[in-house]
């Protein structure tokens, strides 16, 4: 079965850091670009970082730019999201996807998800 | 890097069509070919329902639709029924980024 799950969130002070993970199980990571996309309580979705499927390729939305840093390590199966400087309005729970085409960082869709990591920072 | 516009809300009896659109601009929508949908049911994960426009996942019923018209991507959902009663977004690549709607939630009356 196609999986994923994140692990790492947690609850962090305002200018705190944390590192979240997405272990990926029933395919080849290697084979596939990988986003992650986060969501406000009651809030819509919002892209964050997505990371091409060699890993040379890393893009970030604006809001998390310079203090956000998204990596792979297609030997373990594992996405990465670093978190530094956070901030209250980073408060979301952060899912990892899976591009659904190989090949492509851009194309195909989110065709796997995770069940969602929970970050909260509050002082 | 601003979201795309999705209706609030929208509702349907059973066995009715709905369609939602989501509007953007020349550089995200209108550009490129790469609109996504997905269905979000409360507390749980987002599941894609259509991605590149039109195409369907497979597992996806073909009661889902999608389609595109120049600045403006609709999903049109057919043979409503109660499991339909969702959040729905839209995406769209742009500019190396991927943009998001602000989601529509769809009532089955």
């Amino acid at each position: 079965e196609v999986q994923l799950l994140e692990s790492g969130g947690g609850l962090v002070q305002p200018g705190g850091s944390l590192r979240l993970s997405c272990a990926a199980s029933g395919f080849t990571l290697r084979s596939y670009a990988m986003r992650w996309v986060r969501q406000a309580p009651g809030k819509g979705l919002e892209w964050v970082s997505a990371i091409s499927d060699s890993g040379a390729g890393r893009y970030y939305a604006d809001s998390v730019k310079g203090r956000f840093t998204i990596s792979r390590d297609n030997s373990k199966n594992t996405l990465y999201l670093q978190m530094n400087s956070l901030r209250v309005e980073d408060t979301a729970v952060y899912y990892c996807a899976k591009v659904g085409i190989t090949g492509t960082t851009w194309r195909g869709g989110l065709d796997v998800w995770g069940q969602g990591t929970t970050v909260t920072v509050s002082s | 890097q601003s979201a795309l516009t999705q209706p609030a809300s929208v509702s349907g009896s059973p066995g009715q069509s709905i369609t939602i659109s989501c509007t953007g601009t020349s550089s995200d929508v209108g550009g490129y070919n790469y609109v996504s949908w997905y269905q979000q049911h409360p507390g749980k994960a987002p599941k894609l329902m259509i991605y590149d426009v039109s195409n369907r996942p497979s597992g996806v019923s073909d009661r889902f639709s999608g389609s595109k018209s120049g600045n403006t991507a609709s999903l049109t959902i057919s043979g409503l029924q109660a499991e339909d009663e969702a959040d729905y977004y839209c995406s769209s690549y742009s500019s190396s980024s991927t943009l998001f709607g602000g989601g529509t939630k769809l009532t089955v009356l």
